[in-house]
């Protein structure tokens, strides 16, 4: 069935790049997306790409998709403490209204 | 910028009781959703709602649950007789297209 994967944890040194990874099952999938949710707040769109599509970049974030592996990646440049939140990857398979989330990884800021 | 907002932020309720929980989506936007995260779970999707009908629902919601668009701007969650495992943060959302905005959410706490 449909599900997407992630680890749960990444601790970064402030400064450093942050790579967080995920896979997914549908390879039809249209849109792949990263949320970003901090304490006690909603889940925020960070950024999304097409399927059609094997890089986006915007300002500190560059989304990776090895579509052969169902591979997705976010890298945040020059990591930050307002960097610190959970970060969820979801998918959208095709013909379908929902997205499907992984658990998320909780990304923690080492000073 | 405008969001999705989502009231009441926090909902306490007896076992057996009805609740409505409310949203305005972003006002030019066609596509509602419902979502909710059981604590330490993923978040999942619990319907789509568009041009005055549901598009898409989840096995999750069943008979007990239901959606209107009452006016313009709001969009509800009716749960009808709550029980303790409907305890979650339940996450509106709207979308124009394939990117999807979420709410806050309002967390509920059945006893």
């Amino acid at each position: 069935g449909e599900d997407v994967e992630q680890s749960l944890f990444l601790s970064v040194r402030e400064g450093d790049s942050s790579v967080i990874n995920c896979t997914y099952t549908d390879s039809s999938s249209t849109y792949l997306y990263w949320y970003k949710q901090e304490p006690g707040a909603g889940l925020q769109l960070l950024t999304y790409i097409f399927s059609n599509m094997d890089m986006k970049q915007d300002q500190r974030l560059t989304v990776l998709l090895n579509k052969k592996d169902k591979h997705l990646s976010l890298r945040i440049a020059d990591t930050q403490t307002g960097d610190s939140a959970i970060y969820f990857c979801a998918e959208n398979p095709p013909r379908d209204d929902k997205i499907i989330f992984g658990k998320g990884t909780r990304l923690h800021i080492l000073p | 910028e405008p969001e999705v907002t989502q009231t009441p932020s926090h909902q306490v309720t007896q076992m057996g009781q009805e609740v409505i929980l409310r949203c305005v989506p972003i006002s030019n936007h066609l596509y509602f959703y419902w979502y909710r995260q059981i604590l330490g779970q993923k978040v999942e999707f619990l319907v789509s709602f568009y041009n005055n009908e549901i598009s898409e629902k989840s096995e999750i919601f069943d008979d007990q649950f239901s959606v209107e668009r009452p006016d313009g701007s709001n969009f509800t969650l009716k749960i009808r007789s709550t029980k303790l495992e409907d305890s979650a943060m339940y996450f509106c959302a709207s979308s124009e297209g394939h990117e999807q905005y979420f709410g806050p959410g309002t967390r509920l706490t059945v006893t």
